[in-house]
């Protein structure tokens, strides 16, 4: 079964930073690009960044360039956003999705329950 | 950056097809996935590629796209299709996957 487990979610400061992580299984990880995706409460999907098989390609939706990092480690499974200079317009569940930055593959099947990141003072 | 919009609300009545469209800016030249989210639960993808269907999803589910509109549509419409659905293309342009706004249908 393919599954996606997101954690490092949190409270923290603005300005502030947080990682976080997703561990895949399931599959063979380094066949797909995998991405980030952002629910604020109440609101709909963002797409947040996303990153290619090898990691030698990424992009960032403009509300986080510069200040968020995607990055994966294929020995372990597993996919990371690094979050920096966090507002509180980040506050947002945040799943982790198979896909959408492959070429050919620009759908997210599957996604994680999400990691809940809450910027507040 | 490129824009979807959908209507907000859908109603439909059990057993009636429900029609949710997408609009963007010649968006039958872009490829059109489509996304279901029922309250707590992560999305599920119903649609890819305009019409295709993942493994696991009813044939009831059915998409198109030409010209300005893509649209998905749900047939036999039951009480456990309510949820909110949201399409999403990629934008090669700026190289970024974009959503719809979503809508929500309510089965009556």
């Amino acid at each position: 079964e393919v599954q996606l487990v997101e954690s490092g979610g949190g409270v923290v400061r603005p300005g502030g930073s947080l990682r976080l992580s997703c561990a895949a299984s399931g599959f063979t990880f380094d066949d797909y690009g995998m991405s980030w995706v952002r629910q604020a409460p109440g609101k709909g999907l963002e797409w947040v960044s996303g990153i290619n098989w090898n990691g030698g390609s990424t992009g960032y939706a403009d509300s986080v360039k510069g200040r968020f990092t995607i990055s994966r480690d294929n020995a372990k499974n597993s996919l990371y956003l690094q979050m920096n200079s966090l507002r509180a317009e980040d506050t947002a569940l945040y799943h982790c999705a198979r896909g959408g930055y492959s070429s050919g593959w620009y759908w997210f099947d599957p996604w994680g329950q999400g990691t809940l990141v809450t910027v507040s003072s | 950056s490129y824009v979807l919009t959908q209507p907000p609300s859908v109603s439909v009545a059990p057993g009636q097809t429900a029609r949710i469209t997408c609009g963007g800016n010649n968006i039958g030249s872009k490829s059109v996935h489509w996304y279901q989210q029922k309250p707590g639960q992560a999305p599920v993808l119903v649609v890819y590629d305009d019409s295709d269907r993942p493994s696991g999803i009813p044939e009831r589910f059915s998409g198109s796209n030409s010209g300005n509109t893509a649209t998905l549509t749900i047939s036999r419409v039951e009480a456990g299709d309510e949820a909110d659905y949201y399409c999403q293309v990629w934008d090669s342009s700026s190289e970024m996957s974009v959503f719809g706004t979503g809508t929500k249908v309510t089965v009556l």
